[in-house]
């Protein structure tokens, strides 16, 4: 019931196209879902985050999209670029709690030039 | 800005023996964990540090585990015997505030175990 799953895998995109990773939890006491992003040698990184009193938030080319009915939230990524290449990893976590994130099991993103 | 810091980067030992890792979070936070990805897999929580004690572990974190902030700055991981399934990279991360706030990682400590 801690599980955070996460799909793709892996992912391959052409530089301007839009890369889509999906994530689907199970406790219904997770109330905060960030998205980080590592580069290979380095530790995670947060790039944005969501609570479920919004079913959308957008930063830049990035979006997460969350669907509390169905306990699934996605990254959007829109004009994905080659910079963008790295692993991502969708986590889940309980306000009240002592802080410890709940991962997925990550999505290699390449972008293509 | 800001990091966290670990030392060392790299780390080989001998199965049996002890590591102690070493994390500087950022400097006004309270809030400590450790982390481990083994190669290819998910980062997993290890165990979270509060105000002096342990406010959480996993089911990873046994009695081999230890976790210590032994001064006003650093914030270590002991692992007392090592085994070969130990090998993995060890991320540090630090928060201002618990439950939903953002936690900064460090880059991390691979430790592999022979």
């Amino acid at each position: 019931q801690q599980q955070v799953k996460q799909s793709p895998q892996s992912l391959i995109v052409q530089k301007g196209g839009i890369s889509i990773i999906n994530c689907a939890y199970e406790n219904t006491a997770f109330d905060y879902f960030p998205w980080y992003q590592q580069f290979p040698g380095k530790g995670p990184a947060l790039l944005i985050a969501i609570r479920p009193d919004v079913s959308e938030k957008k930063e830049g080319r990035f979006t997460i999209s969350f669907n509390k009915s169905a306990k699934q939230f996605s990254l959007h990524i829109m004009d994905s670029q080659p910079g963008d290449s790295a692993t991502y990893f969708c986590a889940a976590s309980i306000s009240l709690g002592y802080g410890k994130l709940t991962f997925g099991q990550g999505t290699i993103l390449t972008v293509h030039p | 800005e800001p990091e966290v810091t670990q030392t060392p980067s790299h780390q080989v030992t001998q199965m049996g023996q002890e590591v102690i890792l070493r994390c500087v979070p950022i400097s006004n936070h309270l809030y400590f964990y450790w982390y481990r990805q083994i190669l290819g897999q998910k980062v997993e929580f290890l165990v979270s540090f509060y105000n002096n004690e342990i406010s959480e572990k996993s089911e990873i974190f046994d009695d081999q585990f230890s976790v210590e902030r032994p001064d006003g700055s650093n914030f270590t991981l002991k692992i007392r015997s090592t085994k070969l399934e130990d090998s993995a990279m060890y991320f540090c991360a630090s928060s201002s505030e618990t439950g939903a706030e953002t936690q900064y990682f460090g880059p991390g400590t691979r430790l592999l175990v022979l």
